[in-house]
């Protein structure tokens, strides 16, 4: 049972335009979202988060939206730059039985951005 | 700043052997550490979550004997996978954040292990 789930294993976008990257989810009680990109042989790095009491927020050239009524969330990078390519991840908070914070993680985005 | 240091990157070993990985927060005090695997073409599933100086809480399914979460430290935890064998191959990996509300997890950069 997916309970993040990123539809588009892959996304192509001219340098200079705007990517969107998108991400469902099914579990009402997750209260905070974030983005995470990864480049190869690398760990994930934090990218920019957004509270599920917000419908926005922005940080340089990204910015996160959320609609909660649609259990939907995007990244929108803009300008797109060549160091963008790399794979994103959606991830979820939740709280555990013993009230520890818990990640749920969709499978990834490739970014590909074309010079 | 947020750096996570993961060692070792790659293990290679024979079936029935003891593989310790650690995680370590360079530069910041890690209250709480995550394990997370990850199967090919499937997405970070978190393992156990460990309190700096309690037990590690594992999710279910996940053999707690198999393996054996240690964070003796605010800069260290340990996995290690007991006995491993073929079926436990995978990629790990570790993440920490301190009790900073709205801080975000900061991952290590994993280890693939490969059981013979």
């Amino acid at each position: 049972d997916q309970q993040v789930k990123q539809n588009s294993p892959s996304l192509s976008v001219q340098e200079g335009r705007i990517s969107i990257l998108n991400c469902d989810y099914t579990n009402s009680m997750f209260d905070y979202f974030l983005w995470y990109k990864k480049y190869p042989a690398e760990g994930p790095t934090f990218l920019i988060s957004i509270s599920s009491i917000k419908d926005k927020n922005e940080d340089g050239r990204f910015t996160v939206f959320l609609n909660k009524s649609a259990k939907h969330l995007s990244l929108h990078i803009v300008p797109s730059q060549p160091g963008d390519s790399a794979v994103y991840f959606c991830a979820a908070r939740s709280r555990s039985n013993f009230g520890n914070e818990k990640l749920t993680f969709g499978t990834g985005t490739r970014l590909t951005i074309i010079p | 700043g947020a750096v996570v240091s993961q060692h070792p990157s790659w293990v290679i070993c024979k079936s029935g052997t003891s593989v310790k990985i650690e995680c370590r927060s360079l530069d910041f005090q890690a209250t709480t550490m995550f394990w997370y695997r990850q199967f090919p073409k499937q997405s970070l599933m978190l393992m156990a979550t460990s309190n700096e100086g309690s037990k590690a809480t594992y999710e279910q399914g996940v053999e707690k004997d198999k393996f054996l979460i240690n964070h003796a430290s605010l800069t260290l935890s340990t996995l290690t996978v007991t006995s491993a064998h073929p079926e436990d191959s995978s990629f790990y990996i570790c993440s920490a954040r301190t009790a900073r509300p709205g801080w975000p997890q900061h991952f290590g950069d994993g280890t693939r292990l490969s059981i013979l």
